[in-house]
């Protein structure tokens, strides 16, 4: 599975946009982006994943750039609550292969007043 | 809906000692890990199951044994314990899914955090 690299640490203020980037440079055609979220001392939390479509849900919207070496994941309006540690992964979708997600050290958000 | 429940969620242990960790899912799911994470790193897997009586090894083994007797559980054992295996660890599971939708979406447990004296 392709690795990604994240910085390990943003700041954004409250109520404004959380831009998230993450680069996977050498992911390969049948590796989908996965991000995840971990709140202090709780489990992960799935977010939202893609493929090289722009995904939007609920939790964030993703962006993926064309030749999808890079992604950005954006929180639209941060809250306090969204402070944590958000994992970029890449990984095969599993099925048959039960293929595994392999968990960096992630980039801190820290959302402030 | 309980999803992915741990137990227990703490334990304090003494070195050469033994001790099982118990995940239990009600979600119906093929797949099953177990993670530890230790202060300021991501996790690291330690075992995994790909179904009912199947076990794997992940990136970091030693030490841990890992069986699935039965689809909703799946234990990790530790039959001497060492301050080294002093961590959180996370119980994930996932469905095997259908083209797009559900794909290697991991639904996680709370932890139990071991300490090893």
């Amino acid at each position: 599975d392709a690795k990604t690299t994240q910085p390990p640490s943003m700041d954004c203020a409250e109520g404004r946009a959380a831009n998230l980037p993450c680069n996977h440079s050498t992911i390969s055609g049948n590796e989908y982006v996965y991000w995840y979220r971990q709140i202090h001392s709780q489990g992960p939390q799935y977010i939202i994943h893609g493929l090289k479509n722009n995904e939007t849900n609920e939790m964030a919207s993703l962006i993926i750039t064309e030749d999808r070496k890079s992604s950005t994941l954006i929180l639209p309006h941060a809250t306090l609550r969204d402070t944590a540690v958000y994992y970029c992964i890449v990984g095969r979708r599993m099925e048959t292969s039960g293929s595994r997600l392999t968990f960096g050290e992630g980039t801190q958000l820290t959302v402030n007043p | 809906n309980a999803g992915v429940t741990q137990t227990p969620k703490f334990r304090v242990l003494k070195t050469g000692q033994s001790m099982t960790l118990l995940c239990a899912q009600d979600m119906n799911h093929e797949y099953m890990y177990w993670y530890r994470q230790d202060p300021g790193m991501g996790l690291r897997l330690i075992h995994y199951s790909v179904g009912e009586g199947t076990t794997a090894k992940g990136e970091v083994p030693d030490g841990y044994n890992v069986s699935r007797l039965k689809k909703q559980n799946f234990l990790l054992g530790l039959e001497s314990a060492a301050p080294s295996q002093t961590s959180v660890y996370f119980c994930a599971s996932k469905n095997t899914g259908t083209a797009f939708s559900g794909a290697n979406v991991l639904t996680f447990g709370a932890g139990s955090r071991l300490t090893v004296l």
